[in-house]
């Protein structure tokens, strides 16, 4: 059965602090590993990685994905309140186009 | 703002009903996915729709049904709802080209069945 696993499940650090987010995943035909923010509602885009080693950044966010050893990390610097939101991955699994996702990571930013 | 839309925002219904919610894509996204996120289970794929057919089929239970019509907005029909049925009802849209496989959500239509 596909599997995404988040860690860790819940994260409150101080404004200023950086993050990481661990995403692991076992899927038959990977295709694509994406991130995505969730705040009131929709989640909304933040990457898609399908090459090993490639970092992507977006300001203060970074991402990067090792498919030999399946996973995937999300990086903030210098967090600020309005990082406060759940992240998700979700593998992107070749053929079917559909998106596993894990379970969440909570992540809080305290003033 | 995404560019998917979704109505309605809110439904409240009864067990025994059957309601139909209905996803406009992005415009010039030919695919449409349907997802239920509850608190216990997380987000789970039920359907996907690529220009009007049926592509994949995920968690999806056979009291729910949905299609994709030719104007490309789509439809999730949940009939002999369950008071489990409850939850936040995503559609998401993706351009499926060679380039195009992010899929951005909607706000989504949270259901309450009592």
């Amino acid at each position: 059965e596909d599997k995404v696993v988040q860690s860790p499940l819940s994260l409150v650090v101080h404004e200023g602090d950086t993050v990481t987010l661990n995403c692991s995943y076992e899927v038959t035909n990977f295709r694509s590993l994406l991130w995505y923010k969730q705040e009131k509602k929709a989640p909304t885009f933040l990457f898609m990685l399908t090459s090993s080693g490639i970092e992507k950044k977006s300001g203060r966010l970074s991402s990067i994905l090792d498919k030999k050893e399946l996973f995937s990390i999300l990086n903030i610097t210098a967090t600020q309140t309005g990082d406060s939101a759940i992240y998700l991955c979700a593998a992107l699994i070749q053929g079917a186009q559909k998106l596993v996702f894990g379970q969440g990571t909570r992540l809080t930013i305290n003033p | 703002d995404s560019g998917v839309t979704q109505t309605p925002k809110h439904l409240i219904t009864a067990t025994g009903q059957r309601v139909t919610l209905r996803c406009s894509p992005r415009s010039g996204d030919l695919s449409v996915y349907w997802y239920q996120q509850s608190l216990d289970q997380g987000l789970q794929f039920l359907i996907q729709y690529y220009n009007g057919e049926e592509r994949a089929k995920g968690n999806i239970l056979e009291r729910f049904s949905a299609q994709q019509f030719p104007d490309l907005h789509s439809e999730l029909n949940l009939s002999s709802l369950e008071l489990g049925d409850s939850a936040l009802y995503f559609c998401a849209s993706s351009v499926e080209g060679t380039s195009g496989y992010e899929q951005y959500f909607g706000p989504g239509t949270r259901l309450t069945v009592t």
